[in-house]
């Protein structure tokens, strides 16, 4: 059964830290996305790649933010450092190919910065 | 640019009763069009999705979707709500270029009352 995981599920961490999370796309699927959760601003996209690529980056805070494919199976997502805002669920997609439309999403990584 | 609209937040029906979810989309290009459900502490889950072909969608769990045009809409239906069917639902658009990103309504968290 082909699934989007991440880890960690769950992270909690004091302000000014590192967080790194990552993300390993269903094998074959050479789209990969970052999206975050909150209350507030429901969900949104923060970047995306195309065979590692990175394509899009504009809803990423670029100060503290960054998102890297250092292979095809492995995608992370950096905060440093990390601030209470920060606060949130991080959800990975993959995607096949163009023709296909669909994105699998991952179970999310649920971030608390205290 | 594109964007979706959910007309309420929140909404409760009745074990048995129609279910009835409202999406209005705005896109500047033929888009492609998809509902997502998303259970508590899950990530999102595919429910059915509009790719240009039949105007009429079926998807899991005996929902389905009308696409139209005249009206920019893309309402998720379901003849007979069961108690499983509580959670959030998002309504999303994309181009139709495939694996574009996603751009999400603010969701609708659907209640089922016994």
């Amino acid at each position: 059964d082909a699934r989007v995981t991440q880890t960690p599920r769950h992270k909690v961490t004091e302000m000014g830290q590192e967080v790194t999370m990552r993300c390993q796309p269903i094998l074959g699927h050479n789209t990969v996305f970052w999206y975050r959760q909150t209350m507030m601003q429901g969900l949104e996209l923060l970047a995306y790649f195309r065979n590692r690529a990175p394509l899009d980056d504009s809803g990423m805070p670029k100060d503290r933010f960054s998102a890297e494919m250092p292979d095809a199976t492995l995608a992370t997502l950096k905060i440093q450092p990390s601030e209470p805002r920060d606060s949130a669920v991080y959800f990975c997609a993959s995607g096949a190919d163009r023709t296909s439309n669909e994105q699998f999403f991952g179970p999310g990584t649920r971030l608390t910065v205290l | 640019a594109q964007s979706v609209t959910q007309l309420g937040s929140h909404v409760s029906v009745s074990e048995g009763a129609l279910v009835l979810l409202r999406c209005n989309y705005s896109s500047s290009v033929p888009p492609y069009l998809f509902w997502y459900v998303q259970y508590p502490n899950q990530g999102l889950q595919l429910l059915l999705k509009y790719t240009s072909a039949a105007t009429l969608v079926k998807g899991i769990n005996g929902f389905e979707a009308e696409f139209k045009k005249s009206e920019t809409s893309f309402h998720l239906t379901k003849p007979s709500a069961h108690m499983s069917d509580a959670a959030e639902y998002f309504c999303a658009v994309t181009g139709n270029f495939g694996n574009e990103k996603l751009t999400f309504g603010t969701g609708t968290r659907l209640t089922i009352i016994p």
